[in-house]
């Protein structure tokens, strides 16, 4: 089993959608969790990062995380074609090394 | 600006060819990553070093190497033993703190012709 999950998609939405993307995770140690973002060809950018459970809101983002379940979420409101782009879960415990999701490939259509 | 500056952007290896990948960080990190990238596989660890002349082989270590001499540069080569070294290539830096994510490069994507 893979430390963590993401259902790889492709996602395909229309322009203004609410946009869910989701991660799980094995390890109940894990504490720090992030969204990156990647344009094709492009490294990925930090998007949220989120410690231990809880939400976080920046504008149109929203990050939960539910440690009970091991799962994690980014939601994307009024979603724009430049929201077109793979997104990755990541997390890690204490230490340096970072567990990553596959990447979910997100289509915004106008 | 703070950040990592990875080269070339394209790169292409002839067979039996050795290639060196560039990536030079002012962030004054001291962990240092590399990673490689193919299309539904995710990200996947080639190696990392967590301070100046120390690393460590991560998963798929095989037909690379890599150098730590300074705290900004963590050259990575793709040697010939490399069977299928055509991917996109990320190299990534974390400096710990209240900061929670690695900051990455822009990539460099090597093709073998």
């Amino acid at each position: 089993q893979k430390e963590v999950e993401q259902d790889p998609g492709p996602l395909s939405v229309p322009e203004g959608a609410i946009v869910s993307l989701n991660c799980t995770y094995s390890n109940s140690a894990f504490q720090y969790f992030m969204w990156y973002r990647q344009y094709s060809r492009k490294g990925p950018e930090l998007l949220m990062y989120t410690y231990s459970s809880g939400n976080k809101e920046d504008g149109r983002f929203t990050a939960q995380v539910d440690k009970s379940s091991k799962y994690i979420s980014l939601f994307i409101r009024d979603s724009q074609p430049s929201d077109s782009a793979t997104y990755l879960c990541a997390m890690r415990y204490t230490g340096n090394q970072f567990y990553f999701g596959t990447g979910t490939s997100l289509t915004v259509i106008p | 600006d703070g950040g990592i500056t990875q080269s070339p952007k394209y790169l292409f290896r002839k067979e039996g060819q050795n290639v060196t990948l560039s990536c030079e960080q002012n962030l004054n990190h001291d962990a240092m990553y590399w990673y490689r990238q193919d299309p539904g596989q995710g990200l996947r660890l080639i190696y990392y070093s967590q301070i100046v002349n120390d690393f460590q082989k991560g998963d798929i270590a095989e037909g690379y190497s890599v150098s730590r001499e300074k705290k900004e540069s963590f050259p990575l080569t793709v040697t010939s033993a490399q069977k299928n070294p055509t991917a996109f290539y990320l190299c990534a830096s974390f400096g710990g703190g209240s900061y929670y994510g690695y900051t990455f490069g822009s990539g460099t994507r090597l093709t073998v012709v």
